[in-house]
């Protein structure tokens, strides 16, 4: 039990376009999603908490224009990279908490998304 | 502010060897810890936690930790390590709805 799926897995973009990476609890409902940042051989970097149907709370120095993040139901949260430039390539990985429960605070990771701006 | 410190950046130990990555933390209050593993090319998962009770955590495929409060440490522990096990390891602390990262630790295991 407890997945988290992401897609696509891998994208490639031109600069100055904009991706959306999708991240689906299958399983479970989340009332908490979270997005993270994970540049190579360093550790995850909290971006943004995002709770269903309200707005994303953001880390300090992310740029909430920049990385629109949207968590319309229980189990669908959306992150997009808008106007992506090639320091926007990492890879973002998404997670999501359960409802309820004594291990609500047991976060389930997703498999990433290897984002490559050219 | 909490933050999580893992000392060990690159372990490599022969297989059969035992293991303990260390994890500290500075925070005064209550903590919630974890212990994550990534394989290669895959999505952490989880391999035990701690939110109360006995400080000694069992998890999955024979991973312990160990929560001393007086130490600020959560420690993670295998008797016996298998090249299977060859994977990064976070420690995080959970608080306030979030989940603290340390920078983890690469552990490689050789046959």
């Amino acid at each position: 039990g407890a997945v988290v799926s992401q897609h696509p897995s891998r994208v490639i973009c031109k600069s100055g376009t904009s991706v959306k990476i999708e991240c689906r609890s299958l399983d479970f409902q989340a009332t908490t999603m979270f997005w993270y940042r994970q540049f190579p051989k360093q550790s995850l970097m909290l971006m943004a908490t995002s709770n269903e149907g309200s707005k994303a709370t953001y880390e300090q120095g992310v740029e909430k224009d920049k990385f629109l993040i949207n968590h319309a139901s229980l189990t669908l949260s959306t992150l997009t990279v808008t106007s992506a430039h090639p320091e926007d390539s990492s890879f973002y990985i998404c997670s999501a908490s359960e409802v309820s429960g004594i291990w609500g605070d047991t976060q389930y990771f997703g498999p990433g998304t290897r984002l490559t701006v050219l | 502010a909490q933050s999580v410190s893992q000392h060990n950046h690159h372990v490599i130990l022969s297989e059969a060897a035992s293991l303990e990555l260390g994890c500290n933390y500075s925070y005064g209050g209550t903590v919630n810890l974890f212990w994550y593993v990534q394989y290669p090319g895959q999505h952490l998962q989880l391999l035990l936690k701690y939110f109360s009770g006995d400080p000694l955590v069992k998890g999955i495929k024979g991973f312990e930790a160990e929560f001393i409060k007086s130490k600020f440490s959560f420690n993670l522990r295998k008797p016996s390590v298998q090249w299977s096990d060859t994977a990064e390891y976070f420690c995080p602390l959970y608080n306030t709805d979030k989940l603290i990262f340390g920078t983890g630790t690469r552990l490689q295991v050789f046959p």
